[in-house]
């Protein structure tokens, strides 16, 4: 089955950017969703196919997707980033439709 | 606007079922597609299933293939997820969430409802 592979954590300063990538066999071929879950609470849709912003997402939080490698960039880091955030995509060749990525800890120093 | 509200945490017994229900409310709840996503203690995030109303069937991950059972009401615009046989290592806070139509992304999640599992 297809594979996400995350870093289980990123540590970034107040006002710096944060990087979580998640890697998968020829990723940009396929389109990419992220959500982030805050402690206690459920997973908040981010980013959908690869670089769109929901509603009341700000634009600091941004995507990318190239090669191997999908990007969530999260721009001038404020306190209320710390969650894990998830990276997603969907597996039509599998009857594992919805596959998640590993998770990455984001954490505001 | 949708809003899915799962019913409260569950504590079963090894060997026991649980049903976990979702009502839903805004949108058009036939033409959608409910998923149930489960997490773990400390763990990410694993699809188990789906159902489209207006279909009835239910599609599952073939990890749970036999002990799950997803099923849809829509004159109450509620969907259920039922495991059966159920492991201490089902203990895990259960999601709804929706996929809307030509999507292929959860825009919608539900509260989570936590099931501990326990002798």
């Amino acid at each position: 089955s297809y594979v996400l592979t995350q870093p289980p954590s990123v540590s970034v300063a107040p006002g710096q950017t944060a990087r979580i990538p998640c890697e998968g066999n020829n990723i940009e071929s396929k389109s990419v969703h992220w959500y982030q879950q805050k402690a206690g609470q459920a997973p908040v849709l981010v980013v959908y196919d690869d670089i769109v912003r929901p509603s009341g997402i700000p634009e600091r939080i941004s995507g990318s997707n190239s090669g191997n490698t999908a990007t969530l960039t999260i721009s001038r880091v404020e306190a209320g980033d710390e969650a894990d955030y998830f990276c997603q995509v969907w597996n039509s060749r599998s009857d594992l439709n919805y596959v998640f990525g590993t998770g990455t800890k984001v954490t505001v120093l | 606007q949708v809003q899915l509200v799962q019913s409260g945490a569950e504590v079963k017994k090894p060997g026991s079922s649980v049903k976990v229900s979702c009502k839903a409310s805004g949108g058009t709840f036939s033409s959608y597609t409910l998923n149930w996503v489960r997490q773990a203690p400390g763990q990410g995030l694993e699809w188990m299933g789906k159902i489209v109303p207006l279909l009835g069937a239910g599609n599952y991950a073939q990890k749970y293939q036999g002990r799950v059972t997803i099923t849809a009401d829509k004159s109450t615009s509620t969907a259920y997820m039922e495991l059966t046989s159920l492991r201490p290592e089902d203990t895990a806070v259960y999601y709804c969430t929706r996929v809307a139509n030509g999507a292929n992304y959860f825009d919608y999640w539900g509260q989570g409802s936590q099931v501990t599992v326990s002798s």
